[in-house]
């Protein structure tokens, strides 16, 4: 079981442009969540997937959007970008009466 | 007020010492997640528990619903521990989106 796995695991952009993130679950995790970790500061709730639907967001603009496969593998588009969306970008899955575990992250820098 | 506090927000130990991160939150929870995360790093699950105590290797983690509180403890710390640890909940169901308290950042000198 590979756990928790997103790509890539850098990138870098410049303002304005587009970029999507992948997060795919570990075995049996059909919940995905997204958060935002800027750099010295806690993560923050973008927004979860469940059976192909957002479910919850979190304070973030439309900029910010997402979609769920039937595999349970999520990506996070972000369009538009600005400096200020530079970040650690992390997914968490869980499944049925499961703890939620983390992915390594992937480490946006917006120029 | 936040819903997960944490305390120490720093703590400095030297190697072998015997560590304490605390954990206090208000909202209602059925458990709770201490996660450990190095400079630059991503987050690594280390607990999730909703009762008693679990352990693993040097690390032995507390949780009392009641008076809803936690405590992450390290036993012979090493310089390898140093991190920030982050205690977090889900905001109702285990599967919820996660409240994280402030972190302690944690440096283990040799």
């Amino acid at each position: 079981d590979a756990g928790v796995t997103q790509s890539p695991t850098h990138l870098i952009k410049t303002r304005g442009q587009q970029v999507t993130l992948r997060c795919s679950p570990k075995s049996g995790h059909d919940t995905v969540s997204w958060y935002q970790q800027a750099l010295g500061q806690g993560p923050q709730f973008i927004f979860q997937y469940y059976e192909e639907e957002e479910r919850q967001r979190g304070n973030f603009p439309d900029r910010f959007s997402g979609h769920q496969f039937p595999n349970y593998s999520s990506e996070l588009n972000v369009n538009a970008l600005l400096l200020g969306d530079s970040a650690l970008y992390l997914c968490a899955t869980a499944g049925p009466q499961e703890t939620q575990y983390f992915g390594p992250g992937t480490r946006l820098l917006v120029l | 007020k936040n819903e997960v506090e944490q305390s120490p927000q720093n703590l400095t130990a030297q190697e072998g010492e015997f560590i304490t991160i605390n954990c206090s939150y208000s909202v209602g929870i059925s458990a709770l997640h201490w996660l450990q995360q190095h400079p630059g790093g991503g987050i690594v699950s280390l607990f999730m528990l909703s009762s008693g105590k679990k352990k693993h290797g040097r690390l032995i983690a507390t949780i009392n619903i009641q008076e809803k509180h936690s405590s992450l403890h390290i036993t012979a710390s090493h310089p390898r521990d140093s991190a920030v640890y982050i205690c977090a909940v889900p905001k109702i169901y285990n599967t919820d989106k996660l409240i994280f308290g402030t972190g302690t950042r944690l440096q283990v000198f040799p």
